[in-house]
Formats: C-alpha cells, sequence, structure tokens
C-alpha cells in the first residue's frame, strides 16, 4: 500500500527552530512535496525534493533520504506567522499522495 | 504561477440539492485536479478533470455523485449531487505546472461546503 507518516501537531517557540519529519512508502517515487496550509486557506508549495540531499530555501530547507524513505522541513528563526498545517506529499507514478499534515503552533 | 479561482467560496446548502462548483484558470493547463478536505483532515483526490473525456475518479467516488466537466484547458467543474450533511468539506481545485524542476500543484482558494 502507499503510506505517509508525519506527526499530528508540534509546537515551538518565536524564534527557534523545529524539524517536521515525513516518512513514506509508496509504489513509486517521483518527488516529494511539501505544502503549507494556514487555516481556512489553500496549501501553497514550499519545496520539491527529487535527489537525496538538502534544498534550502531562506528559512525553510527540506532533506530527502530517498534509501530510508525519509524527509524533513526544517524552519529556522520562527515567526508567528508560521503557525499553519505542513503537509508532505510524495509523487508515486506522477500522482500525488497526501501525508495528513502536521499542525505547527508557535508560542511567543 | 497559475492563478487559479473558484466559485463559490462557501456555501450552505439543503439534503438533497446539487451544488455546481467552478475552477477557472489564468492559463492553459493539461493536468487539472479535484480535491477534498474534510475539518482536520488531509487532501483526497476525487479525480482529475480530463480536457474533452470523462474525469478519471479515484477509488470511493463515482461520476453519479461526482460528476465533473472539463470543457477547455482554463476551465472546470465539480457538482456534489444530491447532498447529504457528509459532504460538507472544503472542495480544492488544482492545476499542475509540469515545467521542471518543480512539479508542483498549485491550488485554488477553495470552496467551503456545509450541508444542513
Amino acid at each position: 500500500g502507499q503510506n505517509i507518516d508525519q506527526p499530528t501537531e508540534m509546537t515551538a517557540t518565536e524564534g527557534a527552530i523545529v524539524q517536521i519529519n515525513c516518512t513514506y512508502q509508496t509504489s513509486g517515487f517521483n518527488g516529494l512535496f511539501w505544502y503549507q496550509q494556514h487555516a481556512g486557506e489553500a496549501p501553497t508549495f514550499l519545496s520539491y525534493n527529487v535527489l537525496d540531499g538538502l534544498e534550502e530555501k531562506g528559512r525553510f530547507s527540506s532533506f530527502l533520504s530517498r534509501s530510508k524513505g525519509y524527509s524533513y522541513l526544517l524552519l529556522k528563526e520562527l515567526q508567528m506567522k508560521d503557525s499553519a498545517s505542513y503537509l508532505c506529499a510524495v509523487s508515486s507514478n506522477y500522482q500525488l499522495i497526501w501525508g495528513a499534515g502536521t499542525k505547527l503552533i508557535i508560542k511567543p | 504561477s497559475a492563478v487559479i479561482s473558484q466559485k463559490p467560496s462557501r456555501d450552505i446548502c439543503q439534503r438533497g440539492t446539487s451544488l455546481t462548483i467552478q475552477c477557472q484558470v489564468d492559463s492553459q493547463v493539461t493536468m487539472m485536479f479535484w480535491y477534498r478536505q474534510q475539518p482536520g483532515q488531509s487532501l483526497t483526490l476525487i479525480a482529475t478533470a480530463n480536457q474533452g473525456s470523462e474525469a478519471t475518479y479515484e477509488s470511493g467516488f463515482v461520476i453519479d455523485k461526482f460528476p465533473i466537466s472539463r470543457p477547455n484547458l482554463t476551465f472546470s467543474t465539480l457538482t456534489v449531487s444530491n447532498m447529504s450533511p457528509e459532504d460538507s468539506s472544503i472542495y480544492l481545485c488544482s492545476v499542475e505546472d509540469r515545467n521542471p524542476p518543480d512539479n508542483e500543484q498549485f491550488f485554488g482558494p477553495g470552496t467551503r461546503l456545509t450541508v444542513l
């Protein structure tokens, strides 16, 4: 079967660093996406990894290990506006399989 | 990136009625998708809207309940038929940008549906 696991909820402090993990088991792999979704809004694209390693985009970085079926999203210098759900999605046979999302709560 | 609009943004409907949701894209796209997102849940793909042919439905979704039209490369509709309270959800249209290196999907703002 196809399965994507990520923690349901995480809490972090403003200004700190947080790492959101995602593990996956899929029949195919064409890349892994991270999306951000604020409450009541549509998801917005954050990052895409298709090769092993770290992709950095400003305060956000995403890491992929295909052999381990593992990715993480790293958020640095957390701001209150980073409070949102973070969705991991795997492109398997060119169809997106979505994780349930991790709700990130930022405390002052 | 594509700009996507959806109408209506929200609606409250009576049980047994039907609602048609429209999705308009500002550029021609090959792949358009319809998702459902129930409260506190992740995204569930309903179907892929194919231009000029019948939509491709995922397991658990059927054409009689969720008829889809795709008359051209910039527009699609999803109808939620014979609604029940279990259909209360956010319905999202998305398109895929196949320009490498990022084949990401872009989402419309969603339609929040409440069925009484």
